[in-house]
């Protein structure tokens, strides 16, 4: 069965610092990874999504993530948080051979607080 | 407005009984699922439905149980033998990928948060 592991469950940070969340993740073969997040009092909703191609992944808002196969991880970055980046972000992975249809493995989350 | 549609947003039940949880969707995705949200725990995966008619058991399965009788809904029933059944449950659609090297976006609904008393 597949894992992921987000290394930070809370971090706390200052508006305009760096940003780099954790994910790692147990299966070895094809897999499509995604991280999405989950704003206080709203839907969850994807920020960037892996399948292939180029491992440097650009998504919404700013954020970015990197896939590095040989040390199964997928971490999350933005180079200069918002305030309004507060939020509840989960790492999640199914394997690629299924195409996917059969449900995501989700991390535990990480929640981030900017401090303005 | 597309999109998932959760009823109610909470609910409340006493220890014992069974309640269903609605989940509709109007995205004319072939994939629903459920899944189970835990402070500290992230989403795990209950029960999954590709086409009418059927669906898979996910990670958590035991004390739940579901139905498809239509492509537009999937009900999640959480039954008196779900040991801790207090939760925020999310229901989430997608398409079906086209091929063996495609995958799928999901699409998450509002939520419901149950509370058994």
């Amino acid at each position: 069965a597949q894992s992921v592991s987000q290394h930070n469950h809370h971090v706390i940070l200052s508006e305009a610092a760096s940003l780099e969340l954790g994910c790692n993740y147990s299966y070895g073969g094809t897999v499509n990874l995604f991280w999405y997040v989950q704003y206080p009092g709203q839907h969850l909703q994807l920020l960037l999504k892996y399948f292939s191609g180029d491992p440097l992944v650009k998504g919404i808002k700013g954020f970015e993530a990197e896939f590095i196969k040989s040390k199964f991880s997928f971490n999350l970055r933005k180079p200069s948080v918002q305030w309004s980046d507060t939020a509840e972000y989960f790492c999640a992975v199914n394997e690629g051979s299924g195409g996917g249809a059969d449900g995501l493995t989700f991390g535990k989350g990480t929640h981030l607080i900017i401090q303005p | 407005d597309g999109g998932i549609t959760q009823s109610p947003k909470y609910l409340f039940r006493k220890e014992g009984q069974n309640v269903t949880l609605s989940c509709e969707q109007n995205l004319n995705h072939d994939a629903m699922y459920w899944y189970r949200q835990d402070p500290g725990q992230g989403l795990r995966l209950i029960y999954y439905s590709q086409i009418v008619n059927d669906f898979q058991k996910g990670d958590i399965a035991e004390g739940y149980s579901v139905s498809r009788e239509k492509k537009e809904s999937f009900p999640l029933t959480v039954t008196s033998a779900q040991k801790n059944p207090t939760a925020f449950y999310l229901c989430a659609s997608s398409v079906l990928p086209r091929g063996p090297e495609s995958y799928n976006e999901q699409f998450f609904g509002p939520g419901t948060r149950l509370t058994v008393l």
